[in-house]
């Protein structure tokens, strides 16, 4: 079966301190993946989605980039991070458009 | 652009009324629809999804129907209980372009109390 795996859970960080969110996905191959953003009390804003490796998607721009360095593993990254970049922080994946999206259990990030 | 609009919370129930959360779309093409649930402090869990109108799209007591002369995707739920609180998202997956991108409702919280 397919599992999704996020890490860290929850994480504060200083402004000015750089990023590393990870998530990778187990029993499946050439999944999309997905990076979503959910501020507090808000819906969610998709960040950046990557069809294949090395291929990323930009839906907003950002402090953040991603990165997919191999079939499985999505990265959010940030070299400075700024306090609106706090948040909750989805990743998900999918494999065709009807089966939806399974998502990670999400990483609570705040920046102080 | 494809859109979701979803009722606004909170919505507060006492366990066992009827809910409905509804949930208008707007998109090109023949999407799918689904429902998510989030309980607090966790990822979403898809709840149910219907891929063609007139599908009808069920699970632990949820259910909901794809109207596409309506373009509405109401969830219902015949007697809810205090388990049931969350917040729920309205979400689409449009036919056209790449990367089977889901588009989101704003979420609507459920609270039930006794």
């Amino acid at each position: 079966s397919q599992t999704i795996h996020q890490w860290p859970a929850t994480l504060v960080q200083p402004v000015g301190s750089p990023l590393s969110l990870e998530c990778t996905v187990e029993g499946t191959s050439n999944p999309n993946l997905y990076w979503y953003r959910q501020a507090a009390g808000r819906g969610l804003q998709l960040l950046f989605y990557s069809v294949g490796i090395g291929q990323i998607s930009s839906e907003v721009p950002q402090n953040l980039s991603a990165s997919r360095p191999q079939d499985r593993q999505f990265i959010l990254s940030s070299k400075k991070l700024l306090l609106s970049d706090s948040g909750f922080y989805l990743c998900a994946w999918s494999l065709e458009r009807r089966y939806g999206y399974t998502f990670g259990s999400g990483t609570r990030l705040t920046v102080v | 652009g494809d859109s979701v609009t979803q009722m606004e919370g909170p919505v507060t129930l006492s366990e066992e009324a009827f809910l409905t959360i509804n949930c208008t779309y707007t998109a090109t093409g023949y999407p799918s629809l689904f429902w998510y649930v989030q309980y607090p402090g966790e990822g979403l869990q898809l709840l149910l999804k219907a891929t063609k109108a007139d599908d009808k799209g069920s699970n632990k007591g949820f259910e909901a129907t794809y109207r596409k002369e309506t373009t509405s995707f109401h969830l219902e739920k015949g007697s809810v209980q205090v388990s049931d609180s969350a917040v729920y998202f309205c979400a689409l997956s449009a036919s056209t372009g790449g990367g089977n991108k889901l588009t989101f409702g704003t979420g609507t919280q459920l609270k039930v109390e006794l």
